[in-house]
């Protein structure tokens, strides 16, 4: 496949139970990114994978949530004792990292369709 | 810190006429900005980018942009609205860091209604 995928593409929980979900970048792609889209409301940042560097948790909401990425590609965002108002979509993007020197930015971002949680 | 403002929260055209988004940005130095355009149901896709060079930016679907720097603009535009257009359209804004790590400011969007 030659696009970012996720699973599932819906998820409906109840209240006080944990959930995963899966991200599968682009092969190659150095950067991970994991945002919240809430009805109506813009990207929210989560949490962001460089390489091998520890990665940037500054956007998660709670200690309720934590994401890994297993060697480099695929990432899984876990939150535990999910609350309603955790109900959103779950976007992951990958990109590849421009580095000039000690700089480093992002090329485009190529976006999942995304996950729908529900927390009933 | 930067960010991102998109003064619009609905934009609502006839098919055929022209259309303008706008997108304000804050940033400290020559910022990367994204134009990105999100269907119903669907994931975002980038429509066009602004890196360097050329202040117009033309992109897929017909859509274009322009990086105003003394009015910290990126506004997207497009001559000829056509049905297939009516999504949610976001501006990003970015840039090299020095040292740690990188992430994209994203606005709340802007959706595009057409009417026939």
């Amino acid at each position: 496949g030659a696009g970012v995928s996720q699973s599932p593409s819906n998820k409906v929980t109840e209240k006080g139970k944990d959930v995963e979900l899966r991200c599968d970048p682009i092969s190659g792609h150095t950067a991970l990114y994991w945002y919240r889209q809430s009805l109506g409301q813009g990207l929210e940042f989560l949490i962001y994978f460089q390489g091998n560097s520890a990665p940037d948790k500054s956007g998660l909401p709670s200690d309720r949530f934590s994401a890994e990425r297993t060697g480099g590609s695929v990432s899984t965002l876990t939150i535990q004792r999910t609350q309603q108002e955790d109900s959103a979509v779950y976007l992951c993007a990958s990109s590849i990292t421009l580095i000039s020197g000690r700089r480093q930015s992002t090329d485009t971002q190529y976006f999942g369709p995304g996950t729908r949680l529900t927390v009933l | 810190a930067q960010s991102v403002t998109q003064p619009d929260i609905h934009i609502t055209v006839s098919e055929g006429a022209s259309l303008e988004l706008r997108c304000n940005y804050s940033y400290g130095a020559t910022p990367y900005l994204f134009w990105y355009v999100q269907s119903p149901g669907q994931g975002l896709q980038l429509l066009l980018k602004y890196f360097s060079g050329d202040t117009l930016v033309q992109g897929i679907k017909g859509f274009e942009a322009e990086f105003k720097r003394s009015q910290s603009s990126f506004n997207l535009r497009k001559p000829s609205v056509h049905w297939s257009d009516a999504a949610e359209y976001f501006c990003a804004v970015g840039g090299p860091s020095s040292g740690g790590s990188y992430i994209p400011t994203f606005g709340r969007g802007t959706s595009l209604i057409v009417h026939p």
